[in-house]
Order: structure tokens, then C-alpha cells, then sequence
């Protein structure tokens, strides 16, 4: 079946830095989401984007749905330590009966 | 408490064997769906049900039988476990075509 692109696979950064990801696909989506789940854990829904060139804030996250409709990044602004965890995006299209394609996910360790 | 909830966590079976996963939410959503997460965390869609009808069937084997009793339920039989079968599955839930709220999980090890 079809997965997303997501890069990086995995990063280790330092408490307090800014992190980037992005998800790229070959197929356009009407709808772009990101999950982050914690070991253990159903994954949890961050933000969503319904419109393509949106770009949304959920407290230090940003996400933008690229204008193509093939991408979508997110950024996370002055990372913690819960901030661990994979991250995945989701592409969506209308239509389809609500199936939801996901990224290979961004694994994400924070140092102190 | 509003949300997606999975029984049992964790289930250890013996190849052959028949289990059930059961599903529920309190969401209001009309659509519910199983999804399957393998050993290298990706995750994949199953079924989905919109009002207690099957929309997806992602060519799973037919010893995956999915069962809605009502809006707010879904469960998930599966026949004659095998092997291969181990791995987390997911339950979630949405509204039409909106963003899907997923369960805790139920992690399934077939030995």
C-alpha cells in the first residue's frame, strides 16, 4: 500500500531547540494530519489541515499544508522532554471513505 | 471521560485460537475503523464502518471479521490466529471525512 515520505527518520535533539519535519507524497490529499504517539499509546491527533497553503499553530507547533498538496511540514518550537515520541503525518482525500495514508513517522529524543 | 476505548491492552494467544477485540466511543462520531500497526510502527488501514456499514475492506483476510453492533461500537474477530498476525490494532473514530481520533490500542501476540 502507499506510504508517505517522512524525513527525518529519527533525531536527537537538545532540550530547548527548534525541530523540523516534513512528509512528501507523489499523490495530491485534500487533508493533512499529524499524530504524535508515546510509547504504549494510541497516536494522538496534533493538528489538522484542510486547506492547501494553511498554515496552523497548536501552542509551540506549527504545521502548513503545502500549496502542491503533495506536503506538509511541522515544526515544534523549543523543544521538552515530552515532546519524545514518533511523530506521523496522514494524508486524507475526500471520497476515498475516510482512508487515512500514513507516513513512515519521525522518531524524536530530546537530551537535557 | 470523552474518547476511543480498546479492551482488552494486551492479548497472548495460541496460533489457532479465536479472539475478539472490542471497540468503543462516546464521541458522537458516525464513522469507526481498525487499523493495524506492525513491528516497524506503520500503520495500516484495515476496516472502516460508517453508520454500522462496511466502507473499507483493505484486502484483509477473511479470518478478520469486523461486527458494528450500533454507531458507537465496532469490534474486531478474528479466526484461527496465526503468527503473523501479532502486532498493535488501533480502533478510531470520526465524523464523515474529518480528522480520526484513535484508541489506545490493543497489542496482540500470537505464540
Amino acid at each position: 500500500g502507499q506510504q508517505l515520505n517522512q524525513s527525518p527518520q529519527s533525531m536527537f535533539i537538545q532540550e530547548g531547540e527548534d525541530v523540523s519535519m516534513n512528509c512528501t507524497s507523489s499523490s495530491i490529499f485534500n487533508t493533512w494530519l499529524w499524530y504524535k504517539q508515546d510509547p504504549g499509546e494510541g497516536p494522538v491527533l496534533l493538528i489538522a489541515l484542510y486547506k492547501a497553503g494553511e498554515l496552523t499553530s497548536n501552542g509551540r507547533l506549527t504545521a502548513q499544508f503545502g500549496i502542491t498538496r503533495k506536503d506538509s511540514f511541522l515544526n515544534i518550537s523549543a523543544s521538552i522532554p515530552s515532546d519524545v515520541g514518533i511523530y506521523f503525518c496522514a494524508g486524507l482525500n475526500t471520497g476515498t471513505a475516510s482512508k487515512l495514508t500514513f507516513g513512515t513517522g519521525t522518531r524524536l529524543q530530546v537530551t537535557l | 471521560d470523552t474518547a476511543v476505548s480498546q479492551t482488552p491492552k494486551y492479548l497472548v494467544t495460541q496460533m489457532g485460537n479465536d479472539k475478539s477485540i472490542k471497540c468503543e466511543q462516546n464521541l458522537g462520531h458516525d464513522t469507526m475503523y481498525w487499523y493495524k500497526q506492525d513491528s516497524k510502527k506503520f500503520l495500516k488501514i484495515m476496516f472502516s464502518y460508517n453508520n454500522k456499514e462496511l466502507i473499507i475492506n483493505e484486502t484483509v483476510p477473511n479470518r478478520f471479521s469486523p461486527k458494528s453492533p450500533d454507531k458507537a461500537h465496532l469490534n474486531l474477530h478474528i479466526n484461527s490466529l496465526e503468527l503473523g498476525d501479532s502486532a498493535v490494532y488501533f480502533c478510531a473514530s470520526s465524523t464523515g471525512e474529518m480528522a480520526q481520533y484513535f484508541g489506545p490500542g490493543t497489542r496482540l501476540t500470537v505464540l
